[in-house]
């Protein structure tokens, strides 16, 4: 079955930096696409980025874009998100999620439990 | 503020149907298939929805999705005690080359 595990959620300073990584199995992981979706608390759901299946194509949000850096390592099975220039409204649980086969738009068929990440001083 | 507009909240009784509504513009559903999500208190999302009205196989036929013009809307029919979570619309947005969601409706079944 399709699993998605996050991890490298910490406590962070604002200004700090942070990779989050998602191992991922039960599935041909270098044919899909891969997403970060993160989740304030207590708000919605917002799009971070996404990573095409061969990593060449990489969409950011405009909140993230010029401090985040999504990248994967296809032998490992692994996408990751590297974080700098964090900021307090960063704060959120980050999941990564599975996405199509070789497009990078939605949908986001399976989801990890997601990790926290908590900017403060 | 999301691209995408939800209502903040719906209910409805056990056994009854509701549905939630999801608008955008051309350059996101107008344009994009729509997918829906379900999410339960403490939990991580799960797709319940693709392509406009596709359901994975693990999603019961309780569930549907729709899609004119420029929105999209998600019916539950049969709502039990455990529809309660909050559901989101999502898609992508060619103009700002990003996935958008709307801001989430939470589903109370009374």
């Amino acid at each position: 079955q399709v699993q998605l595990v996050e991890s490298g959620g910490a406590v962070v300073q604002p200004g700090g930096s942070l990779r989050l990584s998602c191992a991922a199995s039960g599935f041909t992981f270098s044919s899909f696409a891969m997403h970060w979706v993160r989740q304030a608390p207590g708000e919605g759901l917002e799009w971070v980025a996404v990573i095409s299946y061969d990593g060449n194509n990489k969409y950011y949000a405009d909140a993230v874009k010029g401090r985040f850096t999504i990248s994967r390592d296809n032998s490992k099975n692994t996408v990751y998100v590297q974080m700098s220039s964090l900021k307090s409204e960063d704060t959120a649980i980050y999941y990564c999620a599975r996405g199509r086969i070789a497009v990078t738009h939605p949908p986001f068929s399976f989801w990890g439990q997601g990790t926290l990440v908590t900017v403060s001083s | 503020q999301s691209v995408l507009t939800q209502p903040p909240s719906v209910s409805a009784a056990p056994g009854q149907k509701v549905t939630i509504s999801c608008s955008g513009s051309s350059s996101n559903i107008g344009n994009n298939y729509v997918s829906w999500y379900q999410q339960l208190p403490g939990t991580a999302p799960k797709l319940l929805i693709y392509e406009d009205d596709q359901r994975p196989s693990r999603i019961p036929d309780r569930f549907s999705g729709s899609k004119a013009g420029t929105s999209a809307t998600l019916g539950i029919t049969g709502l039990q005690t455990g529809d309660e979570a909050d559901y989101y619309c999502g898609t992508w947005d060619s103009s700002l080359s990003a996935g958008v969601f709307g801001g989430g409706t939470k589903l109370t079944v009374l």
